[in-house]
């Protein structure tokens, strides 16, 4: 089942601009992680965020989590043509026995 | 070093076969997951495999099973496949569940499979 639902579903940017994406999930969660997928390949994982944080960066990359709204967003700052790809947020409900629950992704399309 | 490898990239089958689908896992994980990724239901765990025992299972019909070798790699199996099998099926790998809740898990490129 889908826990993490992101929007908006589609977002087009102009290289340059931010690209913010949200995740809402609907379980306690252990951490929640970004991963990208370019064109129906496998998965590249971006970053991850434990339960007891509220804030990272990696690069161009900032991701919050609220577990009180369970929501969590991805914003990428100064978008490049290569960042066009799906994102998607994932929980992980602990131990990584079950799994990664995802979200349908966030297609993000960045024009030149 | 060398990422997690599925093979084959493609297959085509037709419905009532059975399919093989393999993946290797990055050198000293142990945890090999598999998922199933569709365009109606998106991506969804099938099971983990660790130190060749299966820990858990996504909620799958039982011609969907899998199984990890010593060396860790990790095969899956569809019997009897329905077109609605179609999908891209990704494995992901970890060292262990600890590593997996700090650094994630590291993707496959994936198997399309297509049953006609």
């Amino acid at each position: 089942s889908q826990q993490g639902e992101e929007d908006p579903q589609a977002l087009s940017i102009q290289e340059g601009e931010n690209a913010t994406m949200n995740c809402s999930y609907k379980t306690s969660i252990n951490n929640l992680q970004w991963y990208r997928q370019n064109s129906g390949r496998g998965l590249v994982h971006l970053i991850l965020i434990r339960s007891n944080e509220r804030e990272k960066h990696s690069g161009r990359l900032r991701v919050t989590l609220d577990t009180s709204k369970k929501s969590s967003s991805l914003l990428i700052t100064a978008s490049r043509a290569a960042d066009t790809a799906s994102y998607f947020c994932a929980t992980d409900g602990g131990g990584g026995a079950d799994g990664l629950t995802f979200g349908k992704g966030t297609h993000l399309i960045i024009q030149p | 070093k060398a990422g997690v490898t599925q093979t084959p990239r493609y297959l085509i089958k037709t419905r009532g076969q059975q399919v093989t689908l393999s993946c290797s896992p990055i050198s000293g994980h142990r945890s090999v997951s598999w998922y199933q990724q569709t365009p109606g239901q998106g991506l969804q765990f099938l099971f983990e495999y660790f130190s060749e025992t299966q820990r858990n299972k996504g909620n799958f019909p039982g011609r969907f099973s899998g199984r990890q070798f010593s060396n860790s790699r990790s095969e899956m199996n569809v019997s009897t496949l329905e077109l609605g099998d179609s999908a891209l099926y990704l494995c992901a790998s970890s060292p262990d569940t600890t590593q997996s809740s700090i650094y994630g898990y590291t993707f496959g490129s994936g198997t399309r499979l297509t049953v006609v």
